[in-house]
């Protein structure tokens, strides 16, 4: 079964703190892995999406690597700030359908404090 | 900036209503998909569309249904609205399977 597990489920950090916040996935076959940054009552923004090849991408303070042999993703977040305070969710495309499935995690609600 | 939108964002209404929520895009792009949400829960799809004249059912059970007459439109339609309809739906499209996907606000509705 295709599944994808974050932790942790929240996280409470202070203002400037570095974080990391954890991907595990079963999709298969992969075609691509994202993360995505949801405020409250909003939809879904991209922060960055890797493939196969790639091992890590930085999108200003964010940093995400991906290791594919062990099915396994981080996301690192650079001197925090009160905006950072939001549902961070991994996705993961399978790439065995023309739809290209996206699977999504339950999201790490993180929350910065000043 | 994404140029997709759903109006309304909230919905408040009572129970036997039927309902309408409206998704347009202006990119294009052929794939549109539509999302139910609970707090704390990850997104589900109950609704897809490879393009004009095409819609097929998601992975969770929806009473709802939609239509794609036009490319840049894929309104969700509740017949009878229910408690149990009460959730976000978010609307979404990419162009493909390694691009980025593109999600509306959403809508957040009430059923009372």
């Amino acid at each position: 079964k295709n599944q994808v597990e974050q932790s942790p489920q929240s996280l409470i950090i202070l203002e400037g703190k570095n974080c990391t916040l954890q991907c595990n996935y079963t999709v298969s076959p992969f075609s691509n892995l994202r993360w995505y940054k949801q405020d409250t009552g909003r939809g879904p923004v991209s922060l960055t999406i890797m493939t196969f090849s790639e091992n890590t991408k930085s999108n200003g303070r964010y940093t995400a690597t991906l290791d594919a042999d062990t099915k396994q993703s981080s996301l690192h977040i650079t001197a925090s700030q009160l905006s950072d305070s939001a549902s961070y969710i991994c996705v993961v495309s399978d790439r065995g359908s023309t739809l290209g499935r996206l699977y999504f995690g339950r999201g790490t609600q993180l929350t910065v404090w000043p | 900036e994404a140029d997709i939108y759903q109006t309304p964002r909230y919905l408040v209404i009572g129970t036997g209503k039927k309902i309408t929520l409206e998704c347009s895009q202006t990119m294009g792009h052929d794939k549109m998909y539509w999302y139910q949400q609970d707090p704390g829960m990850e997104l589900h799809l109950i609704h897809y569309s490879y393009g004009v004249n095409s819609t097929e059912k998601g992975d969770l059970s929806s009473e709802s249904t939609v239509s794609r007459i036009r490319t840049e439109h894929f309104p969700l339609t509740l017949e009878s609205a229910r408690p149990s309809h009460t959730s976000q739906y978010l609307c979404a499209t990419h162009g493909t399977a390694n691009t980025e996907a593109f999600f509306g606000q959403g809508t957040r509705l009430t059923v009372v």
